[in-house]
Order: C-alpha cells, then sequence, then structure tokens
C-alpha cells in the first residue's frame, strides 16, 4: 500500500514569488493535514482538510491557503514567500479525523528554501 | 504555556540497552490521545504508538512500550533493546478531542536519541 506521497521534495524560490505543493493521501484515507517544521518553531499546524472542507486551521498568515480535491488529494499554496517560510512542509493522512486513536501517517515532506 | 514538553534535547544510549524518553503534557480535556513519532535524517515521520487518555493499560508495540501516568500527565516512550537504527528524533504529540482541535495533532520539540555501538 502506497503511503502519503507529496511532491516536489525540495524546493528554492526567491522572495516574494509563490509556491504550491501537492500531497496525495494514503489510498482511502479522506483527512489531510499540514504542518510546517523549523528549526526555531519546531512542528506547527497549518491546516486540516476533509471532504473538500477546511476543518481547522492554525495560527498562520492568509498567505498560507490549502485545498482539498474530491479525490483527497490535497495542495497547499504560499503566496509572496519570504525568508521565513524556509522549512519542511509535511503532509499528513488518516482515514477519518473522527477516531482519536487513528494515527496520521506522514509522506517524506516538501523542503522549501527561499533565497 | 507548552502543551507538550520534552525536556531531553539529546540523549545517548548504548546500543542493546533501553531507554526513556520523557514527555509531559498539558490539556483540560478529558478525550485525548498521545501519539509518539520517529523522524529520521531523511525526514519522514514514522508513527511508533498511540495510547489514549481512557486506556487503562500502557501501549505497546514490538520494542515500543510507553509509561502512560495519567494523573502526572505524562507519557514517555521505552525503547528496549535499542539497535542503531533507532538514531533520530523522536516527537511526543498529542491530539485533544474538543471541537476547535479537530485533527490537529500538537507536537513537543522532540528528542534527539543517538545509540552508541
Amino acid at each position: 500500500k502506497a503511503g502519503v506521497t507529496q511532491t516536489p521534495r525540495y524546493l528554492i524560490k526567491t522572495r516574494g514569488q509563490q509556491v504550491t505543493l501537492s500531497c496525495s493521501p494514503i489510498s482511502g484515507h479522506r483527512s489531510v493535514s499540514w504542518y510546517q517544521q523549523t528549526p526555531g518553531q519546531g512542528l506547527q499546524f497549518l491546516f486540516e482538510y476533509f471532504s473538500e472542507t477546511q476543518r481547522n486551521k492554525g495560527n498562520f498568515p492568509g498567505r498560507f491557503s490549502g485545498r482539498q480535491f474530491s479525490n483527497s488529494r490535497s495542495e497547499m499554496n504560499v503566496s509572496t514567500l519570504e525568508l521565513g517560510d524556509s522549512a519542511l512542509y509535511l503532509c499528513a493522512s488518516s482515514l477519518t479525523p473522527d477516531r482519536l486513536n487513528q494515527p496520521q501517517h506522514f509522506g517524506d515532506g516538501t523542503r522549501l528554501s527561499i533565497l | 504555556a507548552q502543551k507538550i514538553t520534552q525536556t531531553q534535547p539529546g540523549m545517548f544510549v548504548q546500543e542493546k540497552e533501553a531507554v526513556t524518553l520523557d514527555c509531559t503534557y498539558d490539556t483540560s480535556d478529558q478525550s485525548y490521545g498521545l501519539f509518539w513519532y520517529k523522524q529520521p535524517s531523511s525526514g519522514e515521520m514514522i508513527f511508533l504508538i498511540y495510547q489514549g487518555s481512557y486506556d487503562e493499560q500502557n501501549a505497546t508495540e514490538g520494542r515500543y512500550s510507553l509509561n502512560f501516568q495519567k494523573a502526572r500527565k505524562s507519557a514517555n516512550l521505552v525503547i528496549s533493546a535499542s539497535q542503531l537504527g533507532d538514531s533520530a528524533m523522536y516527537f511526543c504529540a498529542m491530539r485533544e478531542m474538543n471541537n476547535n482541535a479537530g485533527n490537529m495533532l500538537t507536537f513537543g520539540g522532540g528528542t534527539r536519541l543517538m545509540v552508541k555501538p
């Protein structure tokens, strides 16, 4: 069974540009969450999608947005990139968000570097 | 206040010995789950073990076990018979079941474990 697939693995952008990251969840998983990991702030929750609806959003500016498609694949977009957006962006999927004991399974991440 | 605290930034353990990684948490929810993840240098987060707040027994999963002390709000990970491949960052995370949390995981700062041959 294929795991969570994130593309691209690495990305280099310059300040002011925008970027779109993609996540394909494990087959059958309908809940997708995104996290940002930086050395300074650690792992921080960005947002969560289920059935194409954003259910929850972390404390990030409006430059960070996302969406989920009918096949549960998700994308996140960051506009007007800043140096501080350099991070590892991790996507995680689970079957549904309603069962507490269901772990989220993570992809390998997209490492974004802003020059 | 930090919701998840991991007080050991780095730890060494001798191969084949057991090691305990500490995690304390803070929540007012009655229903919550605690998760441990392993992150090797390659970056992927690997789910290790889960403990629910209502679980009466400590969770075990192969060489991993969780020492859950609810009154003390601690959920320490015990790795038995350490292997060189256990060298990685380890993260403790919590999911709260209140309406505003959704599926959000709150992570601790992590502990870097290094296994010595």
